[in-house]
């Protein structure tokens, strides 16, 4: 089983709909986050957690929420989905224990397209 | 806005010569440089990494280069393989009052040519 697992790994949703993007780790480690990839713009971070109780809030944040249920689990929901934010989603994982803060382990995407 | 900017946006090289991308930052608070790969259908994974007091660093076939005065750093592959065909992207972390956060490049597209 992968590290860090992304559910679903493909999605086509409707304008106007609610879509959940779900993550989970095995890896134990403390902090999450959530990026999105587009083409010519590279990875860009839409919400990082660094504890259960702790989130925060990336460079393009609008238009996106997150949940951070456990610590293994971190979900990122759009609540109303718009064309725009069709792009490959990644979420990712880092230890604070190991001192590495470069050494993110990411999932393998989620690639969302908005009708 | 990009606070790290890579170029090329691609790269076509032919097997066995030398893949070189390259990054600029202005933000002198970065401490750690690291380059991830991405193969088709997978995640980024961590390549390699500099911190900005070195000025090279060397694991297998794939070099950073790093001149801190011009702010600039350089992942050197050599050798190149087909099988190195992959997106590269550059990468520097900074620390702020919630901690540690890492800003990527826009990517290079690499193909080698067999």
């Amino acid at each position: 089983d992968a590290d860090v697992t992304q559910t679903p790994r493909n999605r086509i949703t409707k304008t106007g709909k609610r879509i959940m993007l779900e993550c989970s780790q095995t890896k134990g480690h403390d902090r999450m986050y959530w990026y999105r990839q587009d083409p010519g713009l590279g990875l860009r971070l839409i919400y990082y957690s660094f504890d259960v109780k702790d989130i925060n809030k990336g460079e393009i944040s609008d238009g996106y929420s997150v949940s951070r249920q456990a610590q293994a689990k971190f979900s990122l929901s759009l609540e109303s989905a718009i064309p725009n934010q069709t792009a490959l989603y990644f979420c990712a994982t880092s230890d604070t224990r190991t001192g590495m803060v470069y050494g993110y382990t990411f999932g393998s995407g989620t690639r969302l397209t908005v009708v | 806005q990009q606070q790290v900017k890579q170029s090329p946006q691609s790269l076509i090289v032919q097997k066995g010569g030398i893949s070189i991308i390259n990054c600029a930052y202005e933000n002198t608070a970065f401490d750690y440089f690291p380059w991830y790969q991405q193969f088709p259908g997978k995640g980024p994974a961590l390549l390699i990494a500099i911190r900005p007091d070195v000025s090279e660093k060397k694991e297998g076939r794939f070099t950073i280069s790093f001149n801190k005065s011009a702010k600039q750093f350089s992942l050197h592959i050599m050798d190149s393989q087909p099988g190195d065909s992959a997106t590269y992207f550059c990468a520097a972390t900074f620390r702020n009052q919630y901690g540690n956060k890492l800003v990527f490049g826009a990517g290079t597209i690499l193909r080698v040519k067999s």
